[in-house]
């Protein structure tokens, strides 16, 4: 069964960008049906774009358009997510997750990777 | 936007009881719905898919209905492992994904 192992903890300055990485291990590796969502303390779960087979390149929700860059290395079966321009309320566990509408129910989630933006 | 509302906002029930919790989507998704269940300190976990089919290895006491736009999930008998906050996600409008609040169901 595949798992999802993310890149450790940060902390970074408000304006900087943050790159979080997301390894696929014991399965067979497919870039193009993992997603992002993020979860701010307390609060619930937001969802942050991904790549699907259909189209094969990354889109986002329109709030992250310009700030939000998914790219995959599929020599490594490694996603990544960079955000830029980080604010306060960027703050938040950033999980990698299969997308459920291409996972045919068995759908990991990584450990999750907490983000702090601060100055 | 298509916006997910989750009724109640928190539910009290007692070991052995049914719970059923509540999802309303503002436009029509067919049933590109999923639930997933959340512990704290712990990654989401997904439950049901298409609106009514369960994730691999999800207990048969997990149960989902609905399309359109109203849909429920039921948890026919709780158990102590199930006290626990619930979503939904509407994956009908790609990129444009969305989830409900989320529904925390505790202990009576």
């Amino acid at each position: 069964q595949m798992q999802l192992i993310q890149s450790g903890p940060v902390i970074k300055k408000p304006g900087s960008s943050v790159k979080v990485s997301c390894k696929a291990s014991g399965g067979t590796f497919s870039s193009h049906s993992i997603g992002w969502v993020r979860q701010a303390p307390g609060q619930g779960l937001e969802w942050m774009g991904g790549i699907i087979p259909i189209f094969g390149t990354p889109d986002y929700p329109q709030k992250f358009r310009g700030r939000l860059t998914i790219t995959a290395d599929d020599s490594t079966s490694t996603l990544y997510m960079e955000l830029s321009s980080l604010t306060s309320e960027d703050t938040a566990v950033y999980y990698c997750a299969g997308s459920v509408a291409y996972c045919s129910g068995d759908c990991p989630w990584g450990q999750g990777t907490l983000v702090t933006v601060s100055s | 936007e298509i916006v997910m509302t989750q009724s109640p906002a928190t539910l009290s029930v007692s070991p052995g009881e049914r719970a059923t919790l509540s999802c309303r989507a503002t436009q029509s998704i067919t049933t590109n719905v999923a639930w997933y269940q959340q512990k704290p300190g712990q990654a989401p976990r997904l439950l049901i898919h298409g609106a009514s089919t369960r994730a691999t290895g999800i207990p048969a006491r997990f149960s989902g209905s609905g399309s359109g736009t109203e849909f429920t999930l039921t948890i026919s008998s709780l158990q102590s492992e199930d006290f626990a906050v619930y979503f939904c996600q509407q994956y009908n409008n790609w990129p444009a994904w969305t989830f409900g609040q989320g529904t925390r169901v505790e202990i009576k």
